[in-house]
């Protein structure tokens, strides 16, 4: 499939657990992203990656490990999940070439943490 | 500190009028504003964006309008139509930030009805 897809939709973990989040694109953009969607809280970005190799810390990167060994994958990892990192989350990108500012988003992960 | 806020979590509009969404912003080092349109369950979806050198964008049903001095935007949807309703997001990105690296807003619904 074309476009930017995440995976799982929907997971339930346990405090405690290490649990991995999947982005995949496939239209070869430098930039991708991670957001968590809270009530109240609009979007907030966790990290960000500028290339293959090339992450760095958004605005609330605590409890989270990113990875981007391939341009089109962008995994997001919890490593020891705590009920506050219940959430929508959802992967994006963006291409460098012609100045596009505009990111393009998956569908969303909705993780709860029993 | 929130630099990009939408004061209005909620808006109700009837079919064909208008429907006016605002964004305030704090910083004035910010180049590029979006708007996004998110419907339950999916990803959000961007609609239209516009340089902090201009004061108006227009795309079909949807312009966007900038006063730089009152560091406000707005989004007006002119008919509005039953389809339009969903949360929208205002975005900004910084001069010389990371390339796409957005901060949005809170994120105002709205409610067209019929």
């Amino acid at each position: 499939d074309a476009g930017i897809t995440q995976s799982p939709r929907y997971k339930i973990t346990e405090t405690g657990r290490q649990v991995t989040l999947m982005c995949h694109q496939t239209w070869s953009h430098s930039y991708m992203f991670w957001y968590r969607q809270d009530l109240g809280h609009g979007l907030r970005l966790i990290y960000y990656s500028a290339a293959a190799d090339i992450t760095d810390k958004g605005e609330v990167p605590d409890g989270y490990v990113v990875s981007r060994s391939k341009t089109e994958n962008f995994p997001l990892t919890l490593e020891s999940a705590t009920r506050s990192q219940t959430s929508v989350y959802f992967c994006a990108s963006t291409p460098t070439s012609g100045g596009a500012v505009e990111q393009y988003f998956g569908p969303g992960t909705r993780l709860t943490v029993t | 500190d929130q630099q990009v806020k939408q004061n209005s979590p909620s808006l109700s509009v009837q079919e064909g009028r208008i429907s006016i969404l605002n964004c305030d912003y704090t910083n004035s080092m910010f180049d590029y504003f979006l708007w996004y349109k998110k419907y339950p369950a999916e990803g959000p979806t961007f609609l239209i964006s516009i340089s902090s050198i201009k004061d108006k964008n227009e795309d079909g049903r949807f312009t966007v309008f900038l006063n730089k001095s009152a560091k406000h935007l707005s989004l007006h949807i002119v008919p509005s139509q039953p389809g339009d309703s969903a949360v929208y997001f205002c975005a900004a990105k910084r001069y010389g930030g990371s390339q796409g690296n957005l901060i949005f807003g809170k994120g105002t619904k709205l409610s067209v009805k019929p």
